[in-house]
């Protein structure tokens, strides 16, 4: 089963917000909202940002939000801070019960 | 306070086996999912293998189907995963993560451990 679909790499400037996509099939993201957003930075292990499409956890930020729509979920990180920098990934549940992860997005705040 | 702990990691040869260990405190293990995640040098994640809060049900990813096994010891609050007929490509760190239910999201990640396979 191939990964789900994330852009390489995003960017924007402090303060801005940003969008990263994550696109699947009626398999997995159309069909659950098992869909998850972790964060990691290099050297470290992930750190999870959103589950069950939107729910943020205790502790994380609200500028993080989660959302999704027909096969694509998104993440959006309003008020870009530069701590936001590292890898994103997204992950879902699948109808093979797998859990199936993105190929991961880098964003860059410029 | 929830902690994850892998160990294990190694460098070992094609077609070897070896056993890591995952040791997790500060919740009920019956009641969440524990997974493998794993992370190729410079790759993104990939999902390796899964047990449900109750121990009955396992599930793995087609890469390591037939070869890994995922276990656990409930007295001990370990979790295994055995890799056998080891491959270069099963190079990578190893996360083993608690699951808010069994495949659906993961709460809580360790630090990792290494394993490299080559000759």
């Amino acid at each position: 089963q191939s990964a789900l679909t994330q852009p390489a790499s995003v960017s924007g400037s402090p303060g801005q917000s940003i969008t990263i996509s994550c696109t699947g099939t009626s398999s997995d993201i159309g069909r659950y909202t098992y869909v998850s957003w972790y964060q990691q930075h290099p050297g470290k292990a992930p750190k999870l940002m959103i589950s069950d499409v939107s729910n943020r956890p205790s502790g994380v930020s609200n500028r993080f939000s989660g959302s999704k729509s027909d096969n694509t979920a998104s993440l959006t990180i309003s008020g870009l801070q530069a701590e936001d920098e590292g890898d994103y990934y997204c992950s879902s549940y699948t109808t093979n019960s797998t859990l199936l992860f993105g190929g991961g997005t880098k964003l860059t705040v410029l | 306070e929830v902690q994850l702990w892998e160990s294990g990691g190694g460098l070992v040869q094609p077609g070897d086996s070896l056993r890591l260990s995952c040791s997790v405190s500060g919740f009920t293990f019956s009641n969440y999912g524990i997974s493998w995640v794993r992370q190729a040098p410079g790759k993104g994640l990939e999902w390796v293998a899964a047990m449900s809060g109750s121990g009955g049900f396992t599930f793995y990813a087609d890469s390591v189907k037939g070869r890994f096994t995922i276990s656990r010891d409930k007295s001990k609050n370990m979790v295994y995963l055995q890799m056998n007929s080891l491959r270069a490509e099963d190079t990578a760190v190893y996360y083993c993560a608690k699951d808010i239910r069994t495949l659906s999201c993961l709460d809580m990640w360790g630090q990792g451990t290494v394993v490299t396979v080559s000759s």
